[in-house]
């Protein structure tokens, strides 16, 4: 079985403030583990994936993610939020790459100026 | 461009109607499914295929029925729409290797009255 869980419906930051969205999974065989994001109106876009090797993986528009296996999670960061990061973002989570992906209910990031 | 093209964009649809929501890409890839986006719950996976001439259940398949008679098409089917099938619907594709992502298509809204 395999799960995702993400901490907060909704985040709001401040323009140049730290982003950090939370996600933890449920997996009962090595996680392959996803980031999208949704613009409105859009479909969901990849931001950057975690499959083997390195646990920190940085994807686009300045994102990145750390993998911790004792902790379960893979939690999103920015070190300086941008207005045009405002959007949804998605943590999926697929067992080794074999089974559909499971998302999370996703965070909407709401960004002050 | 290549990528997934799902149409029609939105739809108003009596309850019991029939409906098919269609699903082309031109990526050849081999995996498709199609998920159901509704506020708070993420994406939920109704049906995917492997390859064609394959499907399989997701999580949310009642109500719903797909086919892949090729590699690029993937309709999905509501036989008689009842307005708990009010959603956004999300076709995805994927190549065969493991750890590639899920490519989106920018959806359909669908509104049961």
């Amino acid at each position: 079985a395999q799960s995702v869980t993400q901490l907060g419906s909704h985040v709001s930051v401040s323009e140049g403030a730290l982003v950090l969205l939370r996600c933890n999974y449920s997996s009962s065989v090595p996680p392959y583990l996803f980031w999208y994001v949704q613009y409105p109106n859009q479909g969901l876009q990849l931001l950057l994936k975690y499959t083997t090797g390195a646990t920190l993986v940085k994807g686009i528009n300045g994102f990145e993610a750390e993998f911790k296996k004792s902790e379960t999670s893979f939690h999103l960061t920015k070190p300086s939020a941008h207005m045009s990061d405002a959007a949804e973002y998605f943590c999926a989570v697929s067992a080794t790459g074999r089974r559909a992906l499971t998302f999370g209910s996703g965070t909407r990031l709401q960004v002050q100026p | 461009i290549a990528g997934i093209t799902q149409a029609p964009t939105s739809q108003i649809l009596a309850a019991g109607r029939r409906m098919t929501l269609r699903c082309t890409q031109d990526m050849r890839h081999n995996a498709m499914y199609w998920y159901r986006q509704d506020l708070g719950l993420g994406l939920r996976l109704i049906h995917y295929s492997n390859t064609a001439g394959t499907t399989g259940k997701g999580e949310v398949p009642d109500g719903y029925s797909v086919s892949r008679a090729n590699t690029d098409d993937f309709p999905l089917t509501l036989a008689s729409a009842v307005p708990s099938q009010t959603s956004v619907y999300f076709c995805a594709s994927k190549p065969t290797d493991l750890d590639s992502p899920l490519h989106f298509g920018n959806g359909t809204r669908l509104t049961v009255t």
